[in-house]
């Protein structure tokens, strides 16, 4: 069975870090892209960063580029996504997510159960 | 990139048909094949329902199509049942490996 599960999420002042953990199994690790998308609370979706499955390729939406860098160790089958200076507005769920390829498209057939960052002073 | 739009709300009765909209420009929804269609339960995690525009993952009932029309991409919702009531967000390839979700839309059935 696919399955990936987020770790890492919690409470941090406006300013710190954080790094969040997208554990994987079940699927060629290396075959497939993976996204963070996250969802602020009563919010929509907002799509964060993807890796390519190769890993040569790493994208970021305008709100985190410079302030978050995503990154995959295959021997572990685990995504992470680094969140430098983090600010009020981060706070939301982050899911990860996998791709049906190993590009970002945003076909996201399997995601995991999200972990929750609160920014807060 | 500014999000794709979508109307925030829509509804049908049971069996009924209902199409949702969401609209781009031509350098996203109107020059790539790469729409999605996701169905989020409250409290649940996002549920793909539609691929690459007009694809449909194992799994997921034939009562749920999509397409595209230009800047436009629709979600159809056939002989509506009470468990498809939930959110259903678009998103679409913005090229440059960039990727934008549309607002969400409500979809109740009365």
């Amino acid at each position: 069975e696919v399955q990936l599960l987020e770790s890492g999420g919690g409470l941090v002042q406006p300013g710190a870090s954080l790094r969040l953990s997208c554990a994987t199994s079940g699927f060629t690790f290396n075959s497939y892209a993976v996204n963070w998308v996250r969802q602020a609370p009563g919010k929509g979706l907002e799509w964060v960063s993807g890796i390519t499955g190769s890993g040569a390729g790493t994208y970021y939406a305008d709100s985190g580029r410079g302030r978050f860098t995503i990154s995959r160790d295959n021997s572990m089958r685990t995504v992470y996504l680094q969140m430098n200076s983090l600010r009020v507005e981060d706070t939301a769920i982050y899911y990860c997510a996998k791709e049906l390829t190993g590009l970002t498209r945003g076909s996201f057939d399997i995601w995991g159960q999200g972990t929750k960052v609160t920014v807060s002073a | 990139q500014s999000a794709l739009t979508q109307p925030p709300s829509a509804s049908g009765s049971p069996g009924q048909s209902v199409t949702i909209s969401c609209t781009g420009t031509s350098g996203d929804v109107g020059g790539h094949n790469y729409v999605s269609w996701y169905q989020q339960h409250p409290g649940k995690a996002p549920k793909l329902m539609i691929y690459e525009v007009t694809q449909r993952p194992s799994g997921v009932p034939d009562r749920f199509s999509g397409s595209k029309f230009g800047t436009t991409a629709s979600l159809t919702v056939s002989g509506l049942q009470a468990e498809d009531e939930a959110d259903y967000y678009c998103i679409s390839y913005g090229g440059s490996n960039n990727l934008l979700f549309g607002g969400g839309t409500k979809l109740t059935v009365l």
